[in-house]
């Protein structure tokens, strides 16, 4: 099994919807979250950090973690054609060698004009 | 302007043939990173560094090997390429601490044939 399961999609939306992104993982160590967006032959850019359980949010971009549950989001409001992306979520933990991070797979999100 | 690169972005080459994968960046930063990542994949951690002459292997198994004579300098070199080292490869850095955003470069995408 692994530590860090995300729907790899793809998922399709209008413009406009709200994009709903979850990851699930098993590690109970993990406290740091974060979401990172990859764009298509680029490398990933962060989006979202949160440190321990939660919300967070950045404009468009709200980040939760509920840590009870093992299970994190990432909404997307007022969504965009450039918003059309992977979205990667990572975890990593205090004890983790050199800060690692664990990433869940991705889910390819498609924003419709 | 602080970034992160690296070259080439994209390599076809035979089986046998000795490889270098160079990253760079001029953020200052101490650790530095080597991420495999399949398509549709999770990126996984194959090498990273604390600093000048500190190498470590990541959690996925690599016949790559790295070297960090220089801070802003962290290449990855396989000796003898094979198929199945057909993947793409990413370089992140990122400050010392407890937690850091690591910025990741563009990759490079290689082809063993």
């Amino acid at each position: 099994q692994k530590e860090v399961e995300q729907d790899p999609g793809p998922l399709s939306v209008p413009e406009g919807a709200i994009v709903s992104l979850n990851c699930t993982y098993s590690n109970s160590a993990f406290q740091y979250f974060m979401w990172y967006r990859q764009y298509s032959r680029k490398g990933p850019e962060l989006l979202m950090y949160t440190y321990s359980s939660g919300n967070k949010e950045d404009g468009r971009f709200t980040a939760q973690v509920d840590k009870s549950s093992k299970y994190i989001s990432l909404f997307i409001r007022d969504s965009q054609p450039s918003d059309s992306a992977t979205y990667l979520c990572a975890m990593s933990s205090i004890k983790a060698a050199g800060n690692k991070l664990t990433f869940g797979g991705g889910t390819r999100v498609l924003v419709k004009p | 302007e602080a970034d992160i690169y690296q070259t080439p972005r994209y390599l076809v080459i035979g089986t046998g043939k000795k490889i270098t994968l160079e990253c760079s960046q001029t953020m200052g930063h101490d650790k530095m990173y080597w991420y495999q990542q399949d398509p549709g994949m999770e990126l996984h951690l194959i090498h990273y560094s604390y600093g000048v002459n500190s190498t470590e292997k990541g959690d996925l198994s690599s016949e790559s090997t790295v070297s960090r004579i220089r801070t802003e300098h962290f290449p990855l070199t396989l000796e003898s390429a094979r198929p199945s080292h057909t993947s793409q490869y990413l370089c992140a850095s990122s400050e010392t601490g407890e937690y850091y955003e690591q910025f990741f470069g563009p990759g490079t995408r290689l082809t063993v044939l």
